[in-house]
């Protein structure tokens, strides 16, 4: 069964630098998501994108980060001047449209 | 309002129980309405969709009422592996909201 997937598995970086986790979603997949989950803390929609371009954001996806389609296979999001409470587990999806989301297993972020 | 509010828990209950969740959302336009579950440190998995009709798969009966902006998940004959967070998912256009999570533990 395809799977959406993700890299790093665990990434950890100093507060103040930037980061970029990277999804690769199914293949056949239009929409892609990210989300985070701080430890302990429920499952937190970041955005959503769609046809090259952004299509919804929450008010947690501020000009700190930013979302990247570079080929026909990646899905990446950029973290500029990480800090402390940027670590969370990061979450990439795809679907395809009106369908579920499936998930990639997650980068884990620590900012130090 | 919380977008989506579930059942605090946690529910511990034992092998072959039966344990209901239940799940309000806030947003009366939405469209789409998922359980998923999740296991510690793990991402989220599809568990089934739901449908206004009312669906199971099944040990799992998820139901929906759009009046009441209210959705259910039933588990029958619970089993340990059935041990997770369920989370109750609303979808809009673009993007899907999650509930904090109900934690189930069934213990032997």
């Amino acid at each position: 069964e395809p799977e959406v997937t993700q890299t790093p598995s665990h990434q950890v970086t100093q507060m103040g630098q930037e980061v970029i986790l990277r999804c690769v979603p199914i293949s056949n997949h239009l929409y892609f998501y990210w989300y985070r989950q701080i430890l302990g803390q429920k499952v937190e929609f970041l955005v959503s994108f769609y046809n090259n371009e952004i299509s919804e954001k929450s008010e947690i996806f501020d000009d700190q980060f930013s979302v990247e389609r570079p080929d026909g296979s990646n899905f990446t999001l950029k973290i500029r001047s990480t800090k402390l409470e940027d670590s969370a587990m990061y979450f990439c999806a795809s679907s395809r449209a009106y369908q579920p989301q499936h998930f990639g297993d997650g980068t884990r972020l620590s900012i130090l | 309002r919380k977008e989506v509010e579930q059942d605090p828990g946690p529910f511990n209950v034992p092998e072959g129980a039966t344990v209901a969740f239940n799940c309000t959302y806030s947003n009366s336009a939405s469209q789409s309405f998922f359980w998923y579950r999740q296991d510690c440190r793990k991402e989220p998995k599809l568990l089934m969709s739901v449908y206004s009709s009312g669906n199971e798969d099944g040990r799992f009966t998820a139901q929906l009422n759009r009046a009441s902006q209210y959705i259910s998940l039933l588990i029958r004959d619970s089993k340990l592996s059935d041990s997770a967070t369920y989370l109750c998912v609303v979808s809009g256009d673009n993007d899907m909201r999650f509930g904090a999570g109900t934690r189930l533990t069934v213990k032997p």
